[in-house]
């Protein structure tokens, strides 16, 4: 099946420092990728939709200027944390679409980001 | 708007069976998916229907009726390892995943 890699899984640093999370679709090409925080004992929140070679698409009250995504090619995606705070600690988790008929999508583990 | 409701928390018994309902609303329909998540840990698929009907998938089962707006996930011979959070999310006229907070269930011995 498609496997997705997120890197790294889990991550401790300072306020005001920015972090970095990579998504690889390993064994497919993914058009669309997605990223969603999840807080505990919350469902999945949609943060930002970017397709390959083009901005992303912000969801409402996502600062896009604090979360930055790029989507250089068909296999990789970042999400840049700039100047975390504590209160963005949070599980970062990222997808992928394929191609496959119902559009399912393919998650990434998940990235543990814990801002002191 | 878009909304998709479940249970926020069940409890069942090992070996029995357990039914986990979703209702959903959203704009355009291309389908509802089950998701699996364990704490922790990223959602793994289970399952997806966009016609009506039940599904079958070894011990677990996902129904859809669309004219309803309602789904289930069936879960036969429970073991302990399904304790987790079920998730339900519709994909909606984008094929944008409209999710639900999701169902933790709790299997005892």
């Amino acid at each position: 099946g498609a496997v997705v890699s997120q890197h790294p899984s889990r991550v401790i640093c300072k306020s005001g420092t920015s972090v970095k999370i990579e998504c690889r679709s390993l064994d497919f090409q993914a058009t669309t990728m997605f990223w969603y925080r999840q807080f505990p004992k919350q469902s999945l929140m949609l943060m930002a939709t970017s397709n390959e070679g083009s901005k992303a698409t912000y969801e409402q009250g996502v600062e896009k200027d604090k979360f930055l995504i790029n989507h250089a090619s068909l296999t990789l995606s970042t999400l840049t944390v700039t100047s975390a705070h504590p209160e963005d600690s949070s599980f970062y988790i990222c997808s992928a679409r394929g191609t496959s008929d119902y559009n399912e999508q393919f998650f990434g583990p998940g990235t543990r980001l814990t801002v002191l | 708007g878009q909304n998709i409701d479940q249970p926020t928390e069940m409890t069942a018994t090992e070996g029995a069976i357990v039914q986990i309902n979703c209702t959903y609303q959203t704009s355009g329909f291309n389908g509802l998916f089950w998701y699996q998540q364990h704490a922790g840990e990223a959602p793994t698929f289970l399952s997806y229907n966009v016609l009506d009907g039940l599904e079958e998938k070894g011990r677990f089962s996902s129904f859809l009726s669309r004219s309803k707006g309602y789904s289930y996930l069936l879960l036969k011979e429970l073991q302990m390892k399904d304790s987790a959070s079920y998730l339900c999310a519709g994909l909606d006229s984008n094929y944008q995943l409209i999710w639900g907070a999701g169902t933790k269930l709790i299997i005892k011995p």
